[in-house]
């Protein structure tokens, strides 16, 4: 089992550009949800995805958007980046169905560096 | 809301040191509450996780009980090693279908 993967590793971008953030989630999992982690800091939650929508957001601006693909694959997508948005992407995985409590498996994180 | 409060690091210790760092937080409900780990340049790691009161997470040495009278759930590990070295996070959550709320992170290091 691969577990949660994330790609790319590292990035480099520059202020008013776009990005795109890609996740595979461990295999079973069917929900996956975005943390930024700035330098320093505990990671803040973004988003969830489950069935291809979009179920809970954080205190996010509209730049920061996502997806989620029929395997349950999953793409953040950050528009004009700022300066701010420099920081460690990390993806989660986890199963919603079955009724009991399963815990968010994280991958390794992209670490996102805008200049 | 529901938040996390941890100690504030860093935390330096000898090696084979008793480790405490303190977690408290605030919720609603019943949460479950983790522990997790980033070693340096890496990502998260579930270190150990209790899901109701008076359960005892552990892993690793590592300890922690889910006090809900005290809204608490302190980390704690008999003897740390240098290995031990990271970034420790005190995180709660409502379930798979919840978000995950972190607490700042207590950086420890483990000194020969």
């Amino acid at each position: 089992d691969a577990g949660v993967t994330q790609s790319p590793t590292h990035l480099i971008k520059t202020r008013g550009q776009q990005v795109t953030l890609r996740c595979s989630p461990k295999s079973g999992h069917d929900t996956v949800s975005w943390y930024q982690q700035a330098l320093g800091q505990g990671p803040q939650f973004i988003f969830q995805y489950y069935e291809e929508e979009e179920r809970q957001r954080g205190n996010f601006p509209d730049r920061f958007s996502g997806h989620q693909f029929p395997n349950y694959s999953s793409e953040l997508n950050v528009n004009a980046l700022l300066l701010g948005d420099s920081a460690l992407y990390l993806c989660a995985s986890s199963l919603t169905m079955g009724g009991n409590y399963n815990e968010q498996f994280f991958g390794p994180g992209t670490r996102l560096t805008v200049l | 809301g529901n938040s996390v409060t941890q100690m504030e690091g860093p935390v330096t210790l000898s090696e084979e040191a008793f480790l405490t760092i303190n977690c408290t937080y605030t919720a609603t409900g019943y949460p479950s509450l983790f522990w997790y780990v980033q070693y340096p340049g890496e990502g998260l790691q579930l270190l150990l996780k209790a899901t109701k009161a008076d359960d005892k997470g552990s892993n690793k040495g590592f300890e922690a009980t889910y006090r809900k009278e005290t809204t608490s759930f302190h980390l704690e590990k008999g003897s740390v090693q240098v290995s031990d070295s990271a970034v420790y996070f005190c995180a709660l959550s409502r379930g798979s279908y919840d978000k995950v709320i972190f607490g700042p992170g207590t950086s420890l290091s483990v000194i020969p």
